[in-house]
């Protein structure tokens, strides 16, 4: 089945610094979506990529959709403290309804 | 508020026993997905369903069972059969049952089996 590699597992980095995650995929996707998790809360869509070399901003966070279909990346940019959580990828192939999800990414930002 | 609401938040039983996770959408959505969340894990699809009385297995179905009566309404069973159930499990919804619809999520439910 399809698989996807998200990387880093987690991140240790001070306020202020910029923050980057990725993606890989087995196979082609026509979505990915990236969701922040809270602790013991459900993941909140940040933001939603349906176009190869899309590139799409929410805020602080810039997603692009790669031009081979088989990645993604997650850039946040000047991270504050509420930052902190773990980053999901998801992707769909297809018609499929299934989303496939990343493990995801633990961001720690040290004050 | 409209929103999707899953309870109760934390769950306890003891080993043998089915239980039910609720989950309720008042966002008009035509389709609900369960999915199971492991420590370090990516999300894992349950079971998940398009329209009212009609559902599918997802990638870990064994264990576990659903009905879809209503519209809003999406509860999910784990049997006794499935044998490793402590987990987080979170339920989902998209607007209709377009593939390339986004799926928005509920709070979760903690379910400890003792």
């Amino acid at each position: 089945g399809q698989q996807l590699n998200q990387s880093p597992q987690s991140m240790f980095i001070q306020e202020g610094e910029d923050v980057s995650m990725n993606c890989t995929s087995s196979s082609i996707f026509n979505t990915w979506l990236w969701y922040k998790q809270d602790p013991g809360e459900g993941p909140v869509l940040l933001i939603a990529l349906y176009k190869a070399g899309e590139l799409t901003s929410n805020g602080r966070l810039t997603a692009q959709f790669g031009i081979t279909r088989k990645d993604s990346f997650l850039n946040i940019s000047a991270s504050i403290p509420s930052d902190v959580g773990i980053y999901f990828c998801a992707g769909r192939g297809g018609s499929n309804y299934k989303l496939t999800f990343g493990k995801g990414t633990l961001l720690t930002v040290n004050p | 508020d409209g929103g999707i609401t899953q309870s109760p938040k934390y769950l306890f039983r003891k080993e043998g026993q089915n239980v039910t996770l609720s989950c309720e959408q008042n966002l008009n959505h035509d389709a609900m997905y369960w999915y199971r969340q492991d420590p370090g894990q990516g999300l894992r699809l349950i079971y998940y369903s398009q329209i009212v009385n009609d559902f599918q297995k997802g990638d870990i179905a064994e264990g576990y069972s659903v009905s879809r009566e209503k519209k809003e309404s999406f509860p999910l069973t784990v049997t006794s059969a499935q044998k490793n159930p402590t987990a987080f499990y979170l339920c989902a919804s998209t607007p209709t049952n377009v593939a390339s619809d986004t799926q928005y999520f509920g709070p979760g439910t903690r379910l400890t089996v003792l």
